[in-house]
């Protein structure tokens, strides 16, 4: 079993849609959790870091639930722009060197 | 963005040379880290730095040196490239522990 599994789609939503992806690790003792997303051919970027309390931003809301070691991500109104694959990661103890990177899950937005 | 430039973008080498990939970052950041990416894998850490000079191995470092003379260069060599290293190369900067930002990565084919 992989540490850090996502489904990898593809997920294919309509513009305006409302979709969900969720992360699931093995690592209890797991300290920070972000979302990154990585357009094709392209360079990783920081979507947004998880906090325990839930976070939002814009049309984006990440949780984490630490009790089933699940973190997920919804997208709401989505846009044709959030086509992408979302990589989910896991640091294991805060150091940076302890990250584990998920597959992704591939997100196609259709007009 | 961190203002993290690799070169070169594209590479293609054969089997037995040696290769060398650069990483500069205008950010001033402490911690650089080459990581790899293959279909099926999620980001692999191949090496890392903490500071001028001081640098670390990270998960599948075999067949990879590195070197940081300089805060804003990374260099990773492949001292003999085979074709188990084709792949798309990428470095990331942090300060402490805040997440990772990207550079634009390297494609690189032996053949």
């Amino acid at each position: 079993r992989k540490e850090v599994e996502q489904d990898p789609g593809p997920f294919n939503v309509p513009e305006g849609a409302t979709v969900a992806f969720n992360c699931t690790y093995s690592n209890s003792a797991s300290q920070s959790f972000f979302w990154y997303r990585q357009d094709c051919r392209k360079e990783p970027k920081l979507l947004m870091s998880v906090y325990s309390s839930g976070n939002e931003d814009g049309r984006f809301t990440a949780q984490l639930n630490r009790a089933s070691q699940y973190i997920s991500l919804l997208i709401r109104d989505s846009k044709l722009s959030d086509s992408a694959t979302y990589l989910c990661v896991v640091n294991r103890d805060g150091n940076n060197r302890k990250l584990i990177w998920g597959l992704g899950t591939s997100l196609a937005v259709n007009p | 963005d961190a203002g993290i430039t690799q070169s070169p973008r594209h590479k293609v080498t054969e089997t037995g040379t040696p290769v060398t990939l650069r990483c500069h970052q205008t950010e001033n950041h402490r911690y650089m880290y080459w990581y790899r990416q293959d279909p099926g894998h999620g980001l692999r850490l191949i090496h890392y730095s903490y500071g001028v000079k001081d640098t670390d191995k990270g998960e599948v470092s075999d067949g990879y040196s590195v070197s940081r003379s300089k805060t804003e260069d990374f260099l990773l060599t492949l001292e003999s490239a085979t074709s188990s290293q084709t792949s798309v190369y990428f470095c990331a900067t942090a300060s402490q522990n805040s997440p990772l930002h990207f550079g634009n990565g390297t494609r690189l084919t032996v053949t």
